[in-house]
């Protein structure tokens, strides 16, 4: 079975600095597809990037971008020049895109990002 | 316009009851979920319907029967409440059962038993 590990339960940036928040995942899968969820206190889950595996070019959308390790199952999100709008609690997800799995998403637990002014 | 929507937002009741969470979607896609997200905030897939049909049902409670009239919609119907079945749930959509699509998530229903 797929697992996603998220091992910062809280992180802190700064107003205008860069962030990496930490995601690794566990499957003996070659074809799948990672995201970024974000869910801020209102509770709405937003997605916020995906990736495909078979894609070696790391996803990019505008201050939010991942760097993809296939072999190492790393997945990270970086975000940069963050703004105080950008604090929330953030899910790595991953779904599988083997022939005949269902669409569920497996998450992990979340990184509760705060940014300080 | 909304894309998922669920009612209620909140719903607090008793233990033993029996309440219903509904979700709808006007985005036209074929497959619908519900997910749980505990008091640790930990999210899990319970049930998934395409075009009406249970394709999902992960080792969930049989308090909990998904019913899905027409593709557009998914509601969750929880006999006989108890105090752990208290958390979010959230409703997803995506256009197809297949592999490549993203779902989107309404706004989630925050259930409190007592």
């Amino acid at each position: 079975a797929q697992t996603v590990t998220q091992s910062q339960p809280e992180m802190s940036v700064q107003e205008a600095e860069t962030v990496t928040l930490s995601c690794t995942y566990d499957t003996s899968e070659s074809d799948y597809y990672l995201f970024w969820y974000k869910q801020p206190p209102s509770r709405q889950m937003i997605l916020v990037i995906r990736q495909e595996a078979y894609k070696q070019q790391n996803a990019t959308e505008n201050r939010f971008s991942v760097n993809f390790q296939k072999a190492a199952k790393s997945f990270s999100l970086k975000i940069s020049d963050s703004q105080l709008g950008d604090a929330a609690m953030y899910f790595c997800a991953y779904r599988s895109a083997h022939r005949g799995a269902t669409n569920k998403l497996i998450f992990g637990t979340g990184t509760l990002l705060a940014v300080q002014p | 316009d909304t894309a998922v929507s669920q009612t209620p937002k909140y719903l607090v009741t008793q233990m033993g009851n029996d309440k219903s969470i509904k979700c709808e979607q006007n985005l036209g896609h074929d497959t619908m979920y519900w997910y749980k997200q505990d008091s640790k905030k930990f999210l899990k897939i319970m049930f998934s319907y395409n075009n009406k049909e249970l394709i999902i049902n992960e080792t969930v409670p049989n308090r909990f029967s998904p019913k899905s009239p027409d593709k557009a919609h998914l509601n969750l119907h929880i006999n006989s409440l108890e105090l752990g079945d208290s958390a979010v749930y959230f409703c997803a959509s995506t256009p197809m059962a297949t592999l490549t699509d993203t779902q989107y998530f309404g706004p989630g229903t925050r259930l409190t038993v007592l």
